[in-house]
C-alpha cells in the first residue's frame, strides 16, 4: 500500500459539534504531519508526529486536537471551531522527520472541513 | 528559520511553449527541494525533487536546476500540455517542510 488515506472527503460541522479527521497509512513512515490549506494557499504546517510522540505544534489553537494512536494512524479532533476554520486539511507522511534521503512527503486526499 | 519566495504567482503559456517557475530560500542548511503539483480540489503530488549534492536534474519534460551559492532553484516544464495546468508549489526542508507560495500555472490550447 503506498498511499495516504484520509477520512472523511467533505466534512460540515456547527460551531458547537465535535468531530474528528483520520488519516492513515501502511507504507511504514515513522512521521506524520497535518496541514491547514486555504484555496490557492500553501500548506500551513499544524502538528508533526515522529514515532508516535509530537514533535511540533505550530502555535495551533486548542480547538484542534491532534492525536497519534499507532505509527500508521494520525487523527485530528476539532471543537468548537470557528467560520474561519474551514479550509482543506490535509495529511502528509514521510519515512522519518530528517536526513537528506529521508523526507520525501506523501499527501493524503485531504478532508474539505467547512464550519458554519 | 526558512523562508521560501516563488515568482510568478500566475503564469498563463500556450500550448507547447515551456514554462520555468523559481524560488529562492533562505536557510543554507536547507539540502532537499520537492516540487509539487497541485490540481483543482485535489492532493499535491511530488513531480520531481532535487538534493543539494546535484545541480540538476530531469525527467522527461520536467527538470529542475540548484544553484547552492545563490540559493534558487527553478522548475522547467517543455512542451507544455493542457493537462500541465495546475498550483506548482517549490519547498525547502529546513527543520521542516518550507513551501513556497505557490505558481498557478496555465496551458492555453
Amino acid at each position: 500500500d503506498t498511499e495516504v488515506t484520509q477520512t472523511p472527503k467533505h466534512l460540515v460541522m456547527g460551531m458547537t459539534n465535535k468531530k474528528s479527521l483520520k488519516c492513515e497509512q501502511h507504507m511504514g513512515h515513522r512521521a506524520m504531519y497535518w496541514y491547514k490549506q486555504k484555496a490557492k494557499k500553501p500548506p500551513e504546517l499544524m502538528f508533526v508526529y515522529s514515532y508516535e510522540k509530537l514533535s511540533i505544534n505550530e502555535s495551533v489553537p486548542s480547538r484542534f486536537s491532534p492525536e497519534c494512536p499507532n505509527s500508521s494512524l494520525l487523527n485530528l479532533h476539532l471543537h468548537a471551531l470557528q467560520p474561519e476554520d474551514s479550509a482543506l486539511y490535509l495529511c502528509a507522511s514521510s519515512l522519518n522527520r530528517g536526513g537528506p534521503r529521508l523526507v520525501e512527503q506523501f499527501f493524503g486526499p485531504g478532508t474539505r472541513l467547512t464550519v458554519l | 528559520g526558512e523562508n521560501v519566495e516563488q515568482h510568478p504567482s500566475t503564469l498563463s503559456v500556450q500550448e507547447g511553449d515551456s514554462a520555468v517557475i523559481k524560488c529562492t530560500y533562505s536557510d543554507s542548511a536547507s539540502n532537499y527541494f520537492p516540487w509539487y503539483k497541485q490540481e483543482l480540489g485535489k492532493r499535491p503530488q511530488l513531480i520531481i525533487d532535487i538534493r543539494s549534492n546535484v545541480g540538476e536534474k530531469k525527467d522527461q519534460r520536467i527538470a529542475v536546476t540548484l544553484n547552492k551559492t545563490a540559493k534558487h532553484f527553478s522548475l522547467h516544464i517543455t512542451e507544455t500540455q493542457p493537462e500541465d495546468s495546475a498550483v506548482y508549489f517549490c519547498a525547502a526542508n529546513g527543520n521542516q517542510f518550507y513551501f513556497g507560495t505557490g505558481t498557478s500555472l496555465t496551458v492555453i490550447p
